[in-house]
């Protein structure tokens, strides 16, 4: 079974616009953690956002927030005011459990930010 | 500070071959991960350092494919009588290896895309 499903495989968004990517993810251990990667044309997979299982409050880093709703098991990453530069593949991962430091992708979402 | 760097880049190989592929870590990351990148999906888990040893290499595909760590830092993943399957994208990535619960963020490498002709 999937662990992390992305079923947005292209999204468009107009500059300056908000925009939000699907992730939902799948796990029977109670402790975990989600991660946001963005990874651009050149290939490098560049860290965004993290939000811990046991974290209260939705994660914020700058532009980027993320939408927790643990009973949906989703975790839906948000960029504000979309940039030019913005546009990439965004992967949702998450780590399970304490010791198990491995990560699960998502096959990712193409965001394209149109001027 | 530095990144995680990869070299080589690009590496094209004829079927059957042997090749190496090598990952240099942030300083004073004691954990080293390497992921698999088909064209189109997200990585896939290879193996896990920490420290020297392999803490986890349920990823690896099979025998052919082979990972050291000797002195802890840089890591050479080595495939063996490679197949125009393994043509990907080779990921590595470190953390501190923190403690339980420990946020503990991967940061990765440019990679090294692998052709297997």
């Amino acid at each position: 079974a999937q662990k992390i499903t992305q079923t947005q495989p292209g999204m468009f968004v107009q500059e300056k616009e908000a925009v939000t990517l699907d992730c939902t993810y799948d796990t029977s251990d109670p402790s975990y953690g989600l991660f946001w990667y963005k990874q651009p044309s050149s290939g490098e997979m560049i860290f965004l956002i993290y939000q811990g299982s046991y974290d209260q409050q939705n994660a914020t880093e700058g532009r980027y927030s993320l939408n927790f709703q643990k009973a949906r098991k989703s975790a839906n990453l948000v960029i504000s005011a979309s940039q030019l530069g913005d546009s990439a593949m965004y992967f949702c991962a998450m780590r399970e459990g304490v010791r198990d430091y491995k990560l699960s992708f998502g096959a990712g979402t193409t965001v394209t930010v149109r001027a | 500070g530095a990144g995680v760097s990869q070299t080589p880049s690009n590496k094209v190989t004829e079927k059957g071959k042997y090749v190496e592929l090598r990952c240099d870590p942030i300083s004073g990351h004691t954990a080293l991960y390497w992921y698999r990148q088909s064209l189109g999906q997200g990585p896939e888990f290879l193996i896990y350092f920490q420290g020297t040893g392999a803490a986890d290499d349920s990823g690896l595909p099979n025998d052919r494919f082979f990972a050291v760590r000797p002195e802890g830092s840089v890591s050479t993943l080595k495939i063996q009588r490679t197949e125009r399957g393994d043509s990907a994208v080779y990921l590595c990535a470190s953390s501190l290896g923190g403690g339980q619960g420990a946020i503990d963020t991967q940061y990765f490498g440019p990679g090294t895309r692998l052709t297997v002709l």
